[in-house]
């Protein structure tokens, strides 16, 4: 059982902003920032899209945004594409864990 | 290129050891945490460890300590994740990377383990 809690689907139409949640608590959102990555198939290699809270990597789409209030992040995706089809996780690091990262649950995200 | 790159799928049975390995290239390997993280078939990504190569300091996640040991030799840029006695359960997909800015910034290919 994770300690970052996302939902586990979402859903939007081509064009659309999707926002997916990330629920923590004061021992790692409160305090720590959090990373996004994405899954686009099953078996794929994850991919770093946010870190830091906002910051976007390289190549990474200005389509992707991240946020982070209190003891929650949220990314959202604006103008929604089919490739955007795919498993989100958040990461923070969490001060109970022997002070290392943990996953969110994942959210699905799929495209209308 | 910045890249990592692991060994190749895996099918073992039970009881049996394995070590699977993760070589960085293109970066000082020796300055970047390298971190393990498990994907279970149809399940969500769970973070084992990091190792930094330059001491070998390794810090585990509470839920894989004492259930599989990480190493590194920094000789060859290459990361090693190990277990002793493997269990039905640890069949899955498991993922090195690089800790580079606060995330996993470049990620290994994945290597399949079968039990």
């Amino acid at each position: 059982q994770s300690v970052l809690t996302q939902p586990p689907s979402a859903s939007g139409t081509p064009g659309q902003r999707v926002t997916i949640s990330c629920s923590g608590s004061s021992s790692n959102i409160g305090t720590n920032t959090v990373n996004w990555y994405q899954l686009q198939l099953p078996g794929a290699v994850p991919k770093l899209l946010i870190y830091g809270n906002d910051q976007r990597p390289s190549g990474v789409p200005d389509r992707f945004s991240g946020s982070k209030s209190g003891t929650s992040a949220s990314l959202a995706i604006s103008g929604l594409q089919s490739e955007d089809e795919a498993d989100y996780f958040c990461e923070a690091w969490d001060d109970s864990l022997n002070g290392l990262c943990a996953f969110g649950t994942g959210t699905r995200v799929s495209v209308l | 290129e910045v890249q990592v790159e692991q060994s190749g799928a895996e099918v073992k049975k039970p009881g049996e050891s394995l070590k699977i390995s993760c070589k960085g290239s293109g970066f000082r390997f020796s300055s970047y945490w390298i971190g393990w993280v498990r994907q279970v078939p149809g399940k969500g990504l769970e973070w084992m460890g990091i190792i930094f190569p330059a001491d070998s300091d390794t810090k585990y996640s509470p839920s894989f300590q004492g259930q599989v040991t990480m190493s590194v030799d920094k000789s060859i840029d290459t990361a090693y994740l190990q277990w002793s006695s493997l269990k039905a359960s640890d069949t899955a997909m498991y993922f090195c990377a690089r800790r580079g800015g606060g995330a996993f910034d470049v990620w290994g290919q994945g290597t399949t383990v079968s039990v």
